[in-house]
């Protein structure tokens, strides 16, 4: 893996369905690993960032966990709700500099 | 302030002319971050700074692009002679350390003529 990639590019869910999405990222020279929730003409709203092998972090419905070693991230919404629909950003850091290497994004829409 | 703010909304330019974006950090944040996104393509790191000065530069164009952090001032963005494809959303973003989170403005849109 060389850039950073999202799959799906799109998801559409029904009101309560579970989903999730993955990032994968070039796994050497990892430092962290970024997830936004962008909704246009808005600012990107930081969800997680996380560092470690195996880390696991939730914030309400939404969790994801990371790999480094293989490259992966995957983000879980439990329940999605119509508010939840919007772009989920991953982003890698890498160990120079903390610039971020974005992903094109997996549009999420959530139908009542 | 708590939020990163940036100035204009909207920016339209014809092409040739310069165009100017500024961006207001968090307070307490040492990490400014410019990034470009066109069309709903992914976004694109410009450059970025440590308080007043450059800390990396490797995204910039650099015949037609600079940028500034001065002390007590906006950070600023600068296109000289824009062109057609430098239309975009231009989001700037601060951090408190490099490789922490970076909290985003809402972008500057900016239509070349």
């Amino acid at each position: 893996i060389l850039n950073v990639e999202q799959s799906p590019q799109s998801l559409h869910v029904q009101e309560g369905d579970s989903t999730n999405f993955t990032c994968s990222f070039p796994s050497s020279n990892f430092y962290a690993l970024h997830w936004y929730r962008w909704e246009t003409a808005k600012s990107p709203e930081a969800l997680f960032v996380m560092t470690l092998n195996g880390d696991e972090k939730k914030k309400g419905r939404i969790s994801a966990t990371l790999n480094t070693k293989e490259g992966y991230s995957y983000l879980y919404i439990k329940g999605s709700q119509p508010e939840d629909s919007a772009t989920y950003l991953c982003s890698r850091g890498g160990t120079s500099y903390g610039k971020l290497t974005f992903g094109q994004g997996t549009i999420l829409t959530v139908h009542p | 302030g708590e939020e990163v703010a940036q100035t204009p909304k909207h920016l339209v330019r014809g092409e040739g002319q310069k165009a100017k974006l500024y961006c207001a950090p968090i307070k307490g944040h040492s990490y400014v971050f410019w990034y470009q996104q066109v069309l709903k393509n992914e976004f694109k790191f410009l450059i970025s700074f440590q308080n007043e000065n450059v800390f990396d530069e490797t995204g910039m164009p650099k015949e037609r692009f600079s940028a500034k952090c001065l002390p007590n001032s906006p950070c600023s963005l600068e296109i000289q002679a824009t062109k057609l494809e430098d239309s975009a959303v231009y989001f700037c973003a601060s951090s408190p350390d490099v490789g922490e989170t970076q909290y985003f403005g809402p972008g500057t849109r900016l239509l070349v003529l």
